[in-house]
């Protein structure tokens, strides 16, 4: 019953560092997707992917990239750690866009740049 | 494009007290479907419901109720005889049919329930 797992829960940053937010699904789902929560703000979408090898950018997708080489597995890269990237970053998955199921979460990954 | 407004930015009630959590959606497509999300202080995100826009039924599990009216385009979202375990974070979604399942989210209502 694992689902989506992320990895690491909890990280933090120096400006200007790179890291990459590790997402695996085991649900066999073909559209992922990676959301960031602000403070007192919803989720907004930064990159989503609806199957093996095709990403594309969703809302606020600057400063970050993902890829997609396996249906399992969708990390996101910051490549420049900016103190405006301090977020709560969920991974979700979904098994396709036609019946609308519910995204499944993962926990979260809270990052803090410093 | 689409919108949620959840107009309540934070609530407290009294453990016990019934409490209503509104959402009020905007979108031009006829197909589309409405989520509500619960986030505990732990933080993860558990999926509540989800509904169509061609069922208006309202729902019913346990202490939660969900009541759909699509012409005043609101979700809204009853607890009864609330619990302290029901403090969180609510979130109302909207997502429409098709293309890559595109969900928007409202910025959450925080409820506290106070023993």
């Amino acid at each position: 019953n694992a689902g989506v797992t992320q990895t690491p829960k909890f990280r933090i940053l120096k400006i200007g560092q790179s890291m990459t937010l590790q997402c695996t699904q085991d649900m066999n789902h073909n559209y992922m997707y990676w959301y960031r929560q602000d403070p007192g703000m919803g989720l907004k979408l930064i990159y989503y992917s609806v199957g093996a090898g095709i990403t594309d950018k969703g809302e606020v997708p600057n400063g970050y990239n993902v890829s997609r080489s396996t249906t399992e597995d969708f990390p996101l890269r910051l490549e420049l750690a900016a103190p405006s990237q301090t977020s709560v970053y969920f991974c979700a998955s979904s098994p396709d866009s036609i019946s609308n199921q519910p995204q499944h979460f993962g926990d979260g990954t809270r990052l803090s740049i410093l | 494009a689409q919108k949620v407004t959840q107009a309540q930015t934070e609530i407290s009630v009294v453990e016990k007290e019934d409490v209503t959590l509104d959402c009020v959606y905007e979108t031009r497509d006829t197909t589309y479907y409405l989520f509500w999300y619960k986030q505990p202080p732990s933080g993860e995100l558990v999926f509540l419901i989800r509904r169509n826009s061609f069922d208006e039924q309202n729902e019913i599990s346990g202490r939660y109720s969900w009541n759909f009216q699509k012409s005043t385009s609101s979700f809204n979202f009853t607890i009864t005889a609330s619990q302290v375990v029901d403090s969180a974070v609510y979130f109302c979604a909207l997502s429409v049919a098709g293309g890559y399942q595109k969900v928007t989210f409202g910025t959450g209502t925080k409820l506290q329930v106070i023993p």
